[in-house]
């Protein structure tokens, strides 16, 4: 079946340093894929739509600045967050519109912790 | 604008006894619509989804939901839970129809004792 994969799981950084997460489709092409953010015990919140060779589209009230997205190939996605601050700190999960019966394949999830 | 309202932020059943999670939709063209389990730290797994056709839908691990356009529901069932269905359920609607950025509930979690 079709595969995602999310890397890294787990990153703790500094404040004010930049990370990047990654999201890979490992058997098929993903034109689209999908960045969600995760709060404790919360829903998954759309932050933006990335298109392959193409501007990412945000959602309302989701800075484009600050969460930098990339997908610059039909295989892998980036989201980065730039100058993170300790209210960054989440659960981001990618996913990508994918062939077959499920629809959807999601990441397995990054935690991030910023101190 | 597409909606999902999920009833119930925590259930809690016995082990062998009936699992009602409860789904509303709102949605302005035929939806598409998904029950998704996370376990902690970890990302979502598809339980089932309704697209078209059959309204009654059966996914994996015992889990079915039937939806109802004049109910605008989409609740999923089990007959009997076991402790590994301790987890956390989404519902979720695609939005404008088909595949396309999915729209999520709150989320339940269900909590399963002996």
């Amino acid at each position: 079946g079709a595969v995602v994969s999310q890397h890294p799981s787990r990153v703790i950084c500094k404040s004010g340093t930049s990370v990047k997460i990654e999201c890979r489709s490992l058997d098929f092409q993903a034109t689209t894929m999908f960045w969600y953010r995760q709060f404790p015990k919360k829903s998954l919140m759309l932050m933006a739509t990335s298109n392959e060779g193409s501007k990412a589209t945000y959602e309302q009230g989701v800075e484009k600045d600050k969460f930098l997205i990339n997908h610059a190939s039909l295989t892998l996605s980036t989201l980065t967050v730039t100058s993170a601050h300790p209210e960054d700190s989440s659960f981001y999960i990618c996913s990508a519109i994918s062939p077959g019966e499920n629809g959807y394949t999601f990441g397995s999830g990054t935690r991030l912790t910023v101190v | 604008a597409q909606s999902v309202t999920q009833l119930g932020s925590h259930v809690s059943v016995s082990e062998g006894a009936l699992v009602l999670l409860r789904c509303n939709y709102s949605s302005s063209v035929p939806p598409y619509l998904f029950w998704y389990v996370q376990y902690p730290n970890q990302g979502l797994q598809l339980l089932l989804k309704y697209t078209t056709g059959a309204t009654l839908v059966k996914g994996i691990n015992g889990f079915e939901a039937e939806f109802k356009k004049s109910e605008t529901s989409f609740h999923l069932t089990k007959p009997s839970a076991h402790m590994s269905d301790a987890a956390e359920y989404f519902c979720a609607v695609s939005v404008s129809g088909g595949y396309n950025k999915l729209i999520f509930g709150a989320g339940t979690r269900l909590a399963v004792h002996p």
